[in-house]
């Protein structure tokens, strides 16, 4: 596609439910981020995959919070047994390089998926 | 740990005129990057200007430029002739060379009057 795409935009989940996030990125673009802002903070990095590997996933919260690319392309965030510090926007972003070395390309971001937990 | 500040959670400029956003960074390493993204009302962050440690030579993109300060670790944007489109939260962010986390700060509001 043109850009990264997030779904849903906004999710409204009771306290104790699974949710799953959606990103679609650019179309070829090796590298995948998933970032977790919460109101009135920058993004904290929570996981990054190379093509369907997950490098590093050292961002994540708990146990909890699962994520996957099975097939290099979209990528899922997956939640569970939400709490309410979960609530949060949900940015995803990818890069056309393999790794973020001195080629870098920048990152596109998605425009986020809102959770809210109850 | 490298931690990103940005020291002014909002800012104002009135329309035409210059403005600076503030950040600084706590590094021990040499080699990394430092970014500045504008992250509109709709939330999708777009890159506005980077900048290589290892080059002295600031770094400018039409009406944003960068004062960069290594010894200081300080990464300031000017933003030149502002344009109510400039309107948005301003993040700066750093990453090691070898390193895919990037560490975003707090960010700047940046309204722009008219």
């Amino acid at each position: 596609g043109a850009g990264v795409s997030q779904s849903p935009r906004y999710k409204v989940a009771k306290r104790g439910q699974d949710v799953a996030l959606r990103c679609d990125p650019i179309s070829g673009h090796v590298s995948l981020f998933w970032y977790q802002q919460a109101l009135g903070q920058g993004p904290e990095f929570l996981t990054y995959f190379q093509n369907e590997a997950q490098l590093d996933k050292s961002g994540l919260p708990s146990d909890r919070f699962f994520a996957e690319r099975p097939e290099g392309s979209v990528s899922t965030l997956k939640i569970q047994r939400t709490q309410q510090e979960d609530s949060a926007v949900y940015l995803c972003a990818s890069s056309l390089g393999g790794w973020l070395g001195r080629n870098t390309g920048e990152l596109f971001f998605g425009e986020g998926s809102r959770l809210t937990v109850l | 740990a490298q931690t990103v500040t940005q020291s002014q959670p909002e800012m104002s400029v009135q329309e035409a005129e210059t403005v600076t956003l503030s950040c600084t960074y706590d590094t021990s390493e040499s080699d990394y990057y430092l970014f500045w993204y504008k992250q509109p009302p709709s939330r999708q962050m777009i890159l506005v200007i980077r900048q290589e440690a290892y080059k002295q030579q600031n770094a400018t993109e039409n009406r944003f430029s960068v004062n960069f300060q290594k010894a200081a670790k300080s990464f300031s944007l000017k933003i030149s002739d502002s344009q109510l489109g400039d309107a948005a939260m301003y993040f700066c962010a750093y990453r090691l060379y070898n390193n895919n986390d990037m560490r975003f700060g707090a960010g700047t509001r940046l309204t722009v009057k008219p």
